[in-house]
């Protein structure tokens, strides 16, 4: 089974609107941190955002939110007023500790096309 | 800040040559680990360590060796190369608890295996 579920291959969003990107997880530990990277067409990764499984407070940071439902195993990036910099791929990840063992799974990504 | 360092940015071998891709960060984390990235895949892990002298197998070991002799070092080994390992490889380190310390990546290393 796939630990972490992104459905949407592409999208495309008009410049200023609000985007939600998709993520579903899949693990028995209690205890576990949801991730959201981007990664430009330069190919670099730029960490975005974090959430950590017993965090009560969905997370945000500028115009970045994560949208955590614990029940739903979900953990929807929101982008707020996007901007065409925003144009890039972003994968969702979850890092669990399966008894010592910390490994940090990734998503296939979304492609997100920011339209002028 | 030099952050983490990956050696070479561009690589191309021959079926059966082997070669070794560096790693270096700066910030003495304790978590090293490598990752490639291929179209539709995402990326899949294939070592990682905890610490020195410490190293396990991700998702996708096979042809691949570590070693982790330091803090700050963490190569990958291609044994003998192929086609099949034509892919981007990125070396990503974390410090402290694993549920609040995002990866922070190296730059990449792209690698053709004709």
């Amino acid at each position: 089974a796939q630990k972490i579920t992104q459905t949407q291959p592409g999208m495309f969003v008009q410049e200023k609107e609000a985007v939600t990107l998709d993520c579903t997880y899949d693990t028995s530990d209690p205890s576990y941190g949801l991730f959201w990277y981007k990664q430009p067409s330069s190919g670099e990764m730029i960490f975005l955002i974090y959430q950590g499984s017993y965090d009560q407070q969905n997370a945000t940071e500028g115009r970045y939110s994560l949208n955590f439902q614990k029940a739903r195993k979900s953990a929807n990036l929101v982008i707020s007023a996007s901007q065409l910099g925003d144009s890039a791929m972003y994968f969702c990840a979850m890092r669990e500790s399966n008894f010592g063992n910390e490994k940090l799974t990734f998503g296939t990504g979304t492609r997100l096309t920011i339209i002028p | 800040n030099a952050g983490v360092t990956q050696t070479p940015k561009f690589q191309v071998l021959k079926t059966g040559q082997s070669m070794t891709l560096q790693c270096a960060q700066d910030m003495n984390h304790e978590y090293m680990s490598w990752y490639r990235q291929d179209p539709g895949m995402g990326l899949r892990l294939i070592h990682y360590s905890v610490g020195a002298g410490i190293t396990d197998q991700g998702e996708v070991p096979n042809g691949y060796n570590v070693s982790r002799s330091t803090t700050e070092d963490f190569p990958l080994r291609l044994l003998s190369a192929a086609p099949s390992q034509t892919s981007v490889y990125f070396c990503a380190s974390s410090s402290g608890d694993i549920y609040n310390s995002p990866l922070h990546f190296g730059n990449g290393t792209r690698l053709t295996v004709t």
